[in-house]
């Protein structure tokens, strides 16, 4: 149990639905990322979100729109999927960098992720 | 831009040998080091940390020493048991994100 929790932990959905990603951390931290995690491709970074403010968005299609109402609760919302967008989705939170220097670090908690599957 | 490198999987070993899984890095400053695991079908748990060099972080039998002369941060562990299955993940920290390598599964077969 890290303190990040994700649902559902499986979701199957047809190339015209709408669906959500919820993510929420016990942990007191003030960043929280989505990470996608496809089969034999390296982890990649979606979003990413400090002190409730977008701060980095990869290049993500628009069928990917993150939310992120406070700082303990982080939304994934899905519509118009491709079958190529089937992955694991890991949500994960960490303290936000507030200019520490050597010896600081800013570890990352992963909830356990949604298997999505687009049919 | 800051990378990370770890050797190619999949590791098969047998129970009770001597693991090593190799790391480097390219970065710019002083970033911190991880090592993650992943195990079937959960997420990622941060499984040791290093913040400064000569720094060994530890963990479940597990260690890596942060060597700044050869910017690397090898995984060993002494005596691998069957449990010890899953995909290892090597990182970074650089500016607000964390930087993983493509990860390297391990198999202990009995």
């Amino acid at each position: 149990e890290t303190g990040v929790t994700q649902t559902p932990r499986h979701l199957v959905m047809g190339m015209t639905n709408k669906k959500s990603l919820k993510c929420e951390q016990h942990l007191g931290h003030n960043a929280m990322y989505w990470y996608k995690q496809s089969a034999k491709k390296p982890l990649e970074l979606m979003f990413v979100y400090s002190l409730e403010e977008r701060v980095e968005n990869n290049s993500v299609p628009s069928r990917f729109s993150p939310e992120c109402p406070n700082s303990s609760h982080l939304f994934l919302h899905l519509h118009t999927l491709q079958p190529e967008d089937s992955a694991l989705y890991l949500c994960a939170s960490s303290q936000e960098r507030g200019g520490g220097g050597e010896g600081t670090s800013y570890e990352q908690y992963f909830g356990p992720g949604t298997r999505l599957t687009v049919t | 831009g800051d990378s990370v490198t770890q050797m190619e999987g999949p590791v098969t070993l047998s129970e009770e040998a001597f693991l090593t899984i190799n790391c480097t890095y390219t970065a710019t400053g002083y970033p911190s080091l991880f090592w993650y695991v992943q195990y079937p079908g959960e997420g990622l748990q941060l499984l040791l940390k290093a913040t400064k060099a000569d720094d060994k972080g530890s963990n479940k039998g597990f260690e890596a020493t942060y060597r700044k002369e050869t910017t690397s941060f090898h995984l060993e562990k002494g005596s691998v048991q069957v449990s010890d299955s899953a995909v290892y993940f090597c990182a970074s920290d650089s500016s607000y994100k964390l930087i993983f390598g493509s990860g390297t599964r391990l198999l202990v077969r009995p």
